[in-house]
């Protein structure tokens, strides 16, 4: 069975531009969580969808955004990048909310 | 006090030993318990989770869980390099799906 597939693997953006990242869940999965790394404060959680219904939402500025399609894929926009949000952008995937959670490879962001 | 804590190493062990990772957490509400391995430059990667008092084992690796001392461990038997590794702690809490990472422990096996 396929893993978690994320596009783009790696994105290089400019301060004040935008950027949509997309993961593709493990099949049959239907919750989506998005994470982000960064050297400084590790991963943290962006948010978590199921059935296209976000469900949880970390503590992040309105600027990142997410949704999900009715096949389960999800993306995660991020408007006005800051040289700060140049991280590890992960993607995870579960059969169901609580269940246990798969990671995708990332999109690795750089904001220059 | 950070919700999830662990050593950031690194953890320096012999191959051939057993490797301890050890992760406290401070929500009492906390419900599952995951391990996972991530290689640098690469993500994490899930090699156990637990959900009740005691322990749990799979092939080298066993999970042990102490809910009243708030504690989660990774055992690695017979380490090998390839366990070289940074190894995150995550929790997630009754009703809530979010995982919460510790900051992860950096571990070393020296051949």
């Amino acid at each position: 069975k396929a893993g978690v597939t994320q596009t783009p693997r790696y994105l290089i953006k400019t301060r004040g531009q935008q950027v949509t990242l997309s993961c593709s869940p493990i099949s049959g999965h239907r919750s989506v969580s998005w994470y982000q790394q960064t050297p400084g404060q590790g991963l943290q959680f962006l948010f978590e969808y199921f059935s296209e219904t976000q469900r949880n939402k970390g503590n992040f500025p309105g600027r990142f955004s997410g949704r999900q399609f009715s096949n389960s894929r999800s993306e995660m926009n991020v408007s006005t990048l800051e040289l700060g949000d140049s991280a590890l952008y992960l993607c995870a995937s579960s059969k169901a909310p609580q269940e246990t959670q798969y990671f995708g490879p990332g999109t690795r962001l750089l904001v220059l | 006090q950070k919700e999830v804590e662990q050593n950031s190493g690194p953890l320096s062990v012999p191959e051939g030993a057993i490797a301890s990772l050890n992760c406290t957490y401070s929500d009492r509400g906390s419900q599952s318990f995951f391990w996972y391995r991530q290689y640098s430059g690469k993500s994490p990667e899930l090699i156990m989770f637990i959900y009740s008092n005691g322990d749990k084992e799979d092939g080298r690796f066993t999970a042990q869980l102490n809910k009243a001392s708030q504690y989660v461990s990774l055992l690695i038997r017979d380490s090998q390099p390839s366990d070289s590794a940074t190894y995150l702690c995550a929790v997630t809490r009754v009703g809530n799906e979010k995982l919460t990472f510790g900051t992860g422990t950096r571990l070393t096996i020296i051949p």
